[in-house]
């Protein structure tokens, strides 16, 4: 069965004050690995999508880099307006379905 | 937003009595999905459909059922609703099974 654990649940940043988030997983073979924004009220928002060990993507602020154990988030000199949860995901070659982690919510305060 | 649209929002309904839940896509994207969420628990997968009257359970299926008849509309249906299916439920759609898939705003479901 295919597992995601996220680490920290939660992270209270100073504005400008970088940090990572942490996603380990276990799955069979992976297809991808997919890191989602959800604000309070709404739906998870895709980021990004990481298929193999090494690869990384960036978007404005946020870095996503993968192992074959885990994925970081990285968040460089945050601003309020990053605060929210991160929810990390696996799909297994094969399967139709992510696998979610129970996210990391956080506060950047100003 | 990618046209998905969650009916109701918000609901209120007794222990042992049916609902129903309704995704509606202007997508068209073959694959539909329906997620609860609770704290601690993150999403986890209830039912999907790969295509029209194509349907399969997830990780937490019991007491729910779903119905594809049309591309754009997927049902979830807790034929007798229990406390502990109070949640969060979201849909999200997807072009291909690889594909980055698209969230609902969700619906709050509270069973008394």
């Amino acid at each position: 069965e295919d597992q995601v654990t996220q680490s920290p649940e939660a992270l209270r940043l100073q504005e400008g004050e970088s940090s990572s988030l942490n996603c380990s997983y276990t799955v069979s073979g992976l297809r991808g690995l997919f890191w989602y924004r959800q604000d309070p009220g709404k739906g998870p928002e895709f980021l990004f999508t990481l298929y193999s060990a090494g690869e990384e993507k960036e978007k404005e602020r946020l870095k996503a880099t993968l192992t074959k154990k885990e994925s970081f988030l990285h968040i460089t000199a945050p601003k309020p307006e990053d605060s929210a949860t991160y929810l990390c995901a696996v799909q297994a070659v094969g399967d139709y379905k992510l696998s979610f982690g129970a996210g990391t919510t956080v506060t950047v305060r100003a | 937003d990618a046209g998905i649209t969650q009916s109701p929002r918000h609901k209120v309904t007794e222990t042992g009595t049916p609902v129903t839940l309704r995704c509606h896509q202007t997508e068209n994207h073959r694959y539909m999905y329906w997620y609860r969420q609770d704290p601690g628990h993150g999403l986890r997968l209830i039912h999907y459909s790969y295509g029209v009257k194509d349907t399969d359970k997830g990780e937490v299926s019991d007491g729910y059922s779903v119905s594809r008849s049309k591309t754009e509309d997927f049902l979830l249906t807790l034929e007798s609703a229990t406390s502990s299916q109070t949640s969060v439920y979201f849909c999200a759609i997807g072009r291909g099974v690889e594909e980055k898939l698209f969230f609902g705003s969700g619906t709050q479901l509270s069973v008394l």
